[in-house]
C-alpha cells in the first residue's frame, strides 16, 4: 500500500524557518518524481514544488522561489522541504504527492501537516 | 498558465447530474486532472488525461475536453460525492489549480 506520511509541522515566527520531510513507503520510491502542495486555511490548493526521480529537475511556484527548497533521500525514502525566511501567509497545509506518471498530476497524497506561522 | 474554475460553488441533490468547468487560458492539450476533497483529506485523483478515469473511480465520473475547455461531470449525485473539485493543468510548470468548486446538498 501506498503511503506518504508528512511531518516537521508546527507553529513558527514569520522570518523564521522549517524543514518538513515526507517519508514514503509501499512504491519504489526512486522510480518517482514528488510534489509539494499546500492549502491555506479555507482556501484552495496551490502547487508549490517538484523534484524529479534523480533531483537533477527541480521546479518552485514564484510564491516561494528563493525561499524554499526541495530536496530528497532516495536512500531513505524521503522528501523533504526547508522553508526559510516564513512568512504569515505562508500558513497551510502542506501536502506531498506523487507524481502518477511523468509530466503527469498527483495520485498519491499525504494526509498534510500544518505550518503556522504567526507572532 | 491560469486555470478558471465555475461554478464556485452549486446546490444539487442525489441522483442530480452535475456538471463542473475548467477554462485554461492557454492551450493545454489533454493535460488536465480532477480532483475530489473533503473537508480535512487529501485530495483524490479522480480524473488524468481529461478523461481517464483513475483506478476505482467509480464510472458515474467522467471528464471530457481538450485544448483549453474541459468538463467533469457527475452522472446520479450518491451521499458521497458532496466535496469540493480542483481541476490541475499538467501541462506545464508551476502547475496551476483551479479555484475550486464546493458541491452542496440542494
Amino acid at each position: 500500500e501506498v503511503q506518504l506520511v508528512e511531518s516537521g509541522g508546527g507553529l513558527i515566527q514569520p522570518g523564521g524557518s522549517l524543514k518538513l520531510s515526507c517519508a514514503a513507503s509501499g512504491f519504489t520510491f526512486g522510480d518517482y518524481s514528488m510534489n509539494w502542495v499546500r492549502q491555506a486555511p479555507g482556501k484552495g490548493l496551490e502547487w508549490i514544488s517538484y523534484i524529479n526521480s534523480g533531483s537533477a529537475t527541480v521546479h518552485y511556484a514564484d510564491s516561494v522561489k528563493g525561499r524554499f527548497t526541495i530536496s530528497r533521500d532516495n536512500a531513505k525514502n524521503s522528501l523533504y522541504l526547508q522553508m526559510n525566511s516564513l512568512r504569515e501567509e505562508d500558513t497551510a497545509v502542506y501536502y506531498c504527492a506523487r507524481e502518477y506518471y511523468f509530466d503527469g498530476p498527483a495520485d498519491y497524497w499525504g494526509q498534510g501537516t500544518l505550518v503556522t506561522v504567526s507572532s | 498558465i491560469q486555470m478558471t474554475q465555475s461554478p464556485a460553488s452549486l446546490s444539487a441533490s442525489i441522483g442530480d447530474r452535475v456538471t463542473i468547468t475548467c477554462r485554461a487560458s492557454q492551450d493545454i492539450r489533454n493535460d488536465l486532472g480532477w480532483y475530489q476533497q473533503k473537508p480535512g483529506k487529501a485530495p483524490k485523483l479522480l480524473i488524468y488525461a481529461s478523461s481517464r478515469l483513475q483506478s476505482a473511480v467509480p464510472s458515474r465520473f467522467s471528464g471530457s475536453g481538450s485544448g483549453t475547455d474541459f468538463t467533469l461531470t457527475i452522472s446520479g449525485l450518491q451521499p458521497e460525492d458532496f466535496a469540493t473539485y480542483y481541476c490541475l493543468q499538467d501541462y506545464s510548470y508551476p502547475r496551476t489549480f483551479g479555484q475550486g468548486t464546493k458541491v452542496e446538498v440542494k
